[in-house]
């Protein structure tokens, strides 16, 4: 089965700063790669996802890059802010019907003032 | 909000007891999953339906059972729980494949 591992599992930045956290896979067939945000005591919600046919996206200060051959997946977040502070897990899956998706150990990201 | 109902919110009890845990995913979707998540810990996948049938299985102990009925609800019961089944219980639902939609999870504490 699909192995997601992450890292780092705690970051820190400053406010303004950029943060990345890294995934890689296991499982070559693996095409829908998305990232979950959770905030303390709430669920976990998707904030983008990535497809194997795209290498790159963006949505405002968030970007995913994928890169198939090495089999591993990145979160850019760009000028942190404090509400960026959330535990974020990747995940990846093969998009058949019912697929289950495999999540990553989750990273914990501090922006400080 | 998530279209995923999930009740209780919070449930606290005691070892060796037995406790149902419900799910109602969106309307719409067939796909029901169930994770668990301790403390500080990440989102292990315990079990998946779909149109009513299991799909795929995680780590789910035997003492734990679920079920997904015609209307698409979920149930998972949990029996002869133990203190390190105190953890947030999160149902997921999807329309097949893809965005996963968690409802608000179950919080169980087990005394």
């Amino acid at each position: 089965g699909e192995n997601v591992e992450q890292h780092p599992s705690t970051l820190s930045v400053q406010e303004g700063d950029s943060a990345v956290i890294k995934c890689t896979y296991s499982d070559s067939a693996s095409n829908y790669f998305p990232w979950y945000k959770q905030e303390l005591g709430k669920r976990p919600q998707l904030i983008i996802d990535i497809r194997s046919n795209v290498g790159e996206k963006k949505d405002q200060r968030i970007a995913v890059t994928l890169n198939k051959t090495a089999k591993h997946f990145s979160l850019h977040i760009t000028e942190t802010q404090p509400e960026d502070s959330a535990v974020y897990f990747c995940a990846a899956s093969f998009t058949g019907t019912a697929s289950k998706l495999t999540f990553g150990t989750g990273t914990r990201l501090q922006v400080t003032l | 909000d998530s279209g995923v109902t999930q009740t209780p919110k919070h449930l606290i009890t005691a070892t060796g007891q037995r406790v149902t845990l419900r799910c109602s995913p969106r309307s719409g979707d067939l796909s029901v999953y169930w994770y668990q998540q301790s403390l500080d810990q990440g989102l292990q996948f315990l079990i998946q339906y779909y149109n009513g049938e299991e799909r795929a299985k995680g780590n789910i102990l035997e003492r734990f059972s679920a079920q997904q009925f015609p209307d698409l609800h979920s149930e998972l019961n949990l029996s002869s729980l133990e203190l390190g089944d105190s953890a947030l219980y999160f149902c997921a639902s999807s329309v097949s494949w893809g965005e996963l939609f968690f409802g608000e999870g179950s919080r169980l504490t087990v005394l």
